[in-house]
């Protein structure tokens, strides 16, 4: 069964550095691209990167551009988000999904339930 | 990278069928066959139920089917039932190896 657990969220400061990590287990991580979506609370969803299994295709969303950076690190099943200067428009669960294939195209196949970033002062 | 549009509410009753459209550009939806759409109920992550316009993942309903058009893509839930009353958001691949997602639609089932 595919396992996706995302860790890192919390309330944090305006202009703050954040980095969120997810674990995968339950298939072969580096055959997958993966990739970060987002949910402000009571709103829909918002692509933010996405990488390929080899992470030679790496992918931003305009308006998180500049700002933020995903990696993976196959040897360890995990899948990283780092974001900068981080802003109130910012406060939203983060989510990791595996995708459908290694490259960046595929659906988005698996879910986790999130991690919570709340930036405020 | 515009959001596709999606109405914000549909319903219908037990047993009917009811379509949900997601209306993109030549960029995206109109350039692939790469739309999926996902059912989410509050608090829950989204479930993927369509997948490449018409593909149906292991495990979902044949009620639910997709299709496509231009650049409108449709999903058709058919013999609706109570537990389909939820969210259900489209995404669609884009020429910028972007993917962009709808806002969203709240099916009632009454």
């Amino acid at each position: 069964e595919v396992q996706l657990v995302e860790s890192g969220g919390g309330l944090v400061q305006p202009g703050s550095s954040l980095r969120l990590s997810c674990a995968a287990s339950g298939f072969t991580f580096i055959d997958y691209a993966m990739h970060w979506v987002r949910q402000a609370p009571g709103k829909g969803l918002e692509w933010v990167s996405g990488i390929s299994w080899r992470s030679d295709i790496i992918v931003y969303a305009d308006s998180l551009k500049g700002r933020v950076t995903i990696s993976r690190d196959n040897a360890k099943n995990s899948l990283y988000l780092q974001i900068d200067s981080l802003r109130a428009e910012d406060t939203a669960s983060y989510f990791c999904i595996k995708a459908g294939g290694g490259h960046t195209r595929y659906f988005f196949d698996s879910w986790g339930h999130g991690t919570l970033v709340t930036v405020s002062s | 990278q515009s959001a596709l549009t999606q109405p914000a509410s549909v319903s219908g009753s037990p047993g009917q069928s009811i379509t949900i459209s997601c209306i993109g550009t030549s960029n995206d939806i109109g350039a692939f066959n790469f739309v999926s759409w996902f059912q989410q109920h509050p608090g829950k992550a989204p479930k993927l139920i369509i997948y490449d316009v018409t593909n149906r993942p292991l495990g979902v309903s044949n009620r639910f089917s997709g299709s496509k058009s231009g650049n409108t893509a449709s999903l058709t839930i058919s013999g609706l039932q109570a537990e389909d009353d939820s969210y259900y958001f489209c995404t669609s691949y884009t020429v910028a190896y972007t993917h962009v997602f709808g806002g969203g639609t709240k099916l009632t089932v009454l």
